[in-house]
């Protein structure tokens, strides 16, 4: 079974730029979750998706959105980027079948904001 | 706040085994202990759990003290690709989907 893919990559932008970061979860996974990583700050989560709508949300100002397709992909958009969004974002999926229930991750999405 | 305390780096000699310890003193009946790693600028990648009982499976084994207060990860034969930061995180089984991240361990595996 293929991983959870994530693009672009790497991606470069400048101050009051926006960016949408795209999430395709493992087959058969309805949840997906989206984490920011920094040096400074570790692993937050920012959302969560299931059944294309919001279930939980971390402390991330609104600049930081989301939303989920019929197909469970995901994508995150970051508008009026500041330096401080410079981060490794991560995507996880899970089947979210409420029991002990493992979410498999992405290999990251690396945004730089010149 | 992150639920786990653990030790922040470890080293260990190649071929060993490595057991990496994590303190959850304020874990509840319900909650699992997962483990996750991460390989310099990779996504975390999932590694084992459990809730009471001792878990093994083909990466490692995990070992849950009786009061759950505290676990132990063991990768019992270290090579130099588990060079990497091991999270230990506490999360209870409902809806809430947010994993609450500390700083890891950070293992060393030398040659």
């Amino acid at each position: 079974k293929a991983g959870v893919t994530q693009t672009p990559r790497y991606l470069i932008k400048t101050r009051g730029q926006q960016v949408t970061l795209s999430c395709s979860p493992i087959s058969g996974h309805r949840s997906v979750s989206w984490y920011q990583q920094t040096p400074g700050q570790g692993l937050q989560f920012l959302f969560e998706y299931f059944s294309e709508t919001q279930r939980n949300k971390g402390n991330f100002p609104g600049r930081f959105s989301g939303r989920q397709f019929s197909n469970s992909r995901s994508e995150m958009n970051v508008s009026t980027l500041e330096l401080g969004d410079s981060a490794l974002y991560l995507c996880a999926s899970s089947l979210r079948t409420g029991s002990a229930d493992t979410q498999y991750f992405g290999p990251g999405t690396r945004l730089t904001v010149l | 706040d992150a639920k786990t305390t653990q030790p922040p780096s470890m080293d260990c000699a190649e071929g060993r085994a490595a057991n990496l310890p994590c303190n959850h003193s304020t874990i509840s009946g319900n909650e699992y202990v997962y483990w996750y790693r991460q390989i310099h600028s990779q996504g975390p990648q999932y590694i084992i759990h459990g809730l009471k009982n001792n878990e093994t499976n083909e990466m490692a084994s995990l070992i849950i003290t009786e009061d759950r207060k505290s676990s132990t990860l063991i990768l019992p034969h270290a090579t130099l690709r588990d060079t990497a930061v091991y999270y230990c995180i506490v999360r209870p089984p409902d809806s809430n989907y947010q994993l609450i991240w500390g700083a890891g361990t950070k293992l060393i595996i030398k040659p």
